[in-house]
């Protein structure tokens, strides 16, 4: 069965502090897609990144980077120098190619929630 | 470029009652998929349409129910409502294939009393 584990439930740092959001997955699958979206008190998920399975080098978007590691099931996400509008719940997801290459039925963990606080 | 659109976005029902979603997606996309959001399940897949066909489903019963339109608008029907399905109802729309990037609503926040 596909899983994601989001183990922090929450997480409170001081601005420009680095945090490092955790995310392990389970999946049978070699091909498969890993994401993680932010979620701000609105309540639509914004996109941040999506990763195949065959690709396992890091990434750096600004502030932002994810570092995957396939061997231990691990996609981690770090924010480097928080800032307060970074406050908000993230969700790390996985999603398997099925028929259609739909890429509708995401698997999400339960969420971190990030607080920084000025 | 307007972003997915969902109605409405606060509702309030009673036990027993019925309740349509309405989900407007991007212009363009022909996807779109349905997920429930509460505090204790998290947020869970519903069902995804694509060219107004169900193309994957996820584990809710039969009172969960949805349609496409040939506009790739979607609704969603929950009939018999239960105390239990109160929650955030969040579409979102893609291309469909393997591009990847969802596209999420705000949400409706459905009160089930």
């Amino acid at each position: 069965a596909q899983k994601v584990t989001q183990a922090q439930t929450e997480i409170s740092v001081v601005e420009k502090e680095d945090v490092t959001l955790d995310c392990v997955y389970e999946t049978r699958d070699t091909t498969y897609y890993l994401f993680w979206y932010k979620q701000p008190p609105s309540g639509e998920l914004v996109f941040l990144i999506r990763r195949n399975s065959f690709d396992e080098q890091n990434e750096i978007s600004g502030r932002y980077s994810w570092n995957f590691q396939k061997s231990t099931s691990c996609f981690n996400f770090t924010i480097t120098a928080s800032q307060v509008v970074d406050s908000a719940v993230y969700f790390c997801a996985l999603s398997e190619p099925n028929y259609g290459g739909s890429q509708g039925n995401l698997i999400f963990g339960k969420g971190t929630k990030l607080s920084v606080k000025p | 470029k307007a972003g997915v659109t969902q109605t409405p976005r606060y509702l309030i029902k009673t036990r027993g009652q019925q309740v349509t979603l309405s989900c407007s997606p991007i212009s363009g996309h022909r996807s779109v998929s349905w997920y429930q959001q509460t505090p204790g399940q998290g947020l869970q897949f519903l069902f995804e349409y694509f060219s107004e066909t169900q193309r994957n489903k996820g584990n809710f019963p039969g009172r969960f129910s949805g349609r496409q339109f040939s506009n790739s608008r979607s609704e969603m029907n929950v009939s018999t409502l239960e105390l239990g399905d109160s929650a955030l109802y969040l579409c979102a729309s893609s291309q469909g294939d393997d591009t990847g990037e969802l596209f999420f609503g705000e949400g409706s926040r459905l009160t089930v009393l």
